[in-house]
């Protein structure tokens, strides 16, 4: 069983640019949700997405926007980057299905963007 | 709405003495209760999860928690910490409405410190 996967693993850009992070989920799994990780902070949610539509979305503005494919794989995009959104950003899989993972996320490795 | 208060963003303790890492809730419906660790560099990975059925819970690397209503509190335990143990652990909430539709709050996290 493959576990989630992100790229890149690290990315430096400057400020005004655009970025797309990418996440494959684990096998199985039809919803992936993404998170911000600023430095000393815990995650905080941006959106997530089940069956490729968005299903619920957290306190960020229009310029996060994301996409998820019909292999449940996702993208995270970022425009108009800010300094302030140098973070880890953390893709999670799951299923809404139930079974003993039920309501369970699994994280991939993230990738740590540096905005300058 | 949703939140976690982690007291203590740093513990510090001895290698063989007790863990405890503190974690309260805020929640309007049953909650879903989770403790994920972080490593250096690396994604979260699941410790432990409350479902609502036993409030005693055990999770993987010798961990437990408890979870008790009245206090809406939901505490982290290891009866002797190990030097592999420091990491950074994080507490976190869902509204348990089960299905596709639900988020992550997390707290901001307690750094994990073992001294020889």
């Amino acid at each position: 069983e493959t576990g989630v996967t992100q790229s890149p693993t690290h990315l430096i850009k400057t400020r005004g640019q655009q970025v797309t992070l990418r996440c494959s989920s684990q096998s199985g799994h039809n919803t992936v949700s993404w998170y911000q990780q600023a430095l000393g902070q815990g995650p905080q949610f941006i959106f997530q997405y089940y069956r490729e539509e968005e299903n619920g979305r957290g306190n960020f503005p229009p310029r996060f926007s994301g996409l998820q494919f019909p292999n449940y794989s996702s993208e995270l995009n970022v425009n108009a980057l800010e300094l302030d959104d140098s973070a880890l950003y953390l893709c999670a899989s799951s299923s809404p299905d139930t079974g003993e993972n039920y309501n369970e996320q699994f994280f991939g490795p993230g990738t740590r963007l540096t905005v300058l | 709405a949703q939140s976690v208060t982690q007291l203590g963003s740093h513990v510090s303790v001895s290698e063989g003495a007790l863990v405890l890492l503190r974690c309260n809730y805020s929640s309007s419906v049953p909650p879903y209760l989770f403790w994920y660790v972080q490593y250096p560099n690396q994604g979260l990975q699941l410790l432990l999860k409350y479902t609502s059925a036993a409030t005693l819970v055990k999770g993987i690397n010798g961990f437990e928690a408890e979870f008790k209503k009245s206090e809406t509190s939901f505490h982290l335990t290891k009866p002797s910490a190990h030097m592999s143990d420091a990491a950074e652990y994080f507490c976190a909430v869902s509204d348990g409405s089960g299905g596709s539709n639900y988020k992550l709050t997390f707290g901001k996290g307690t750094l994990l410190t073992v001294n020889p």
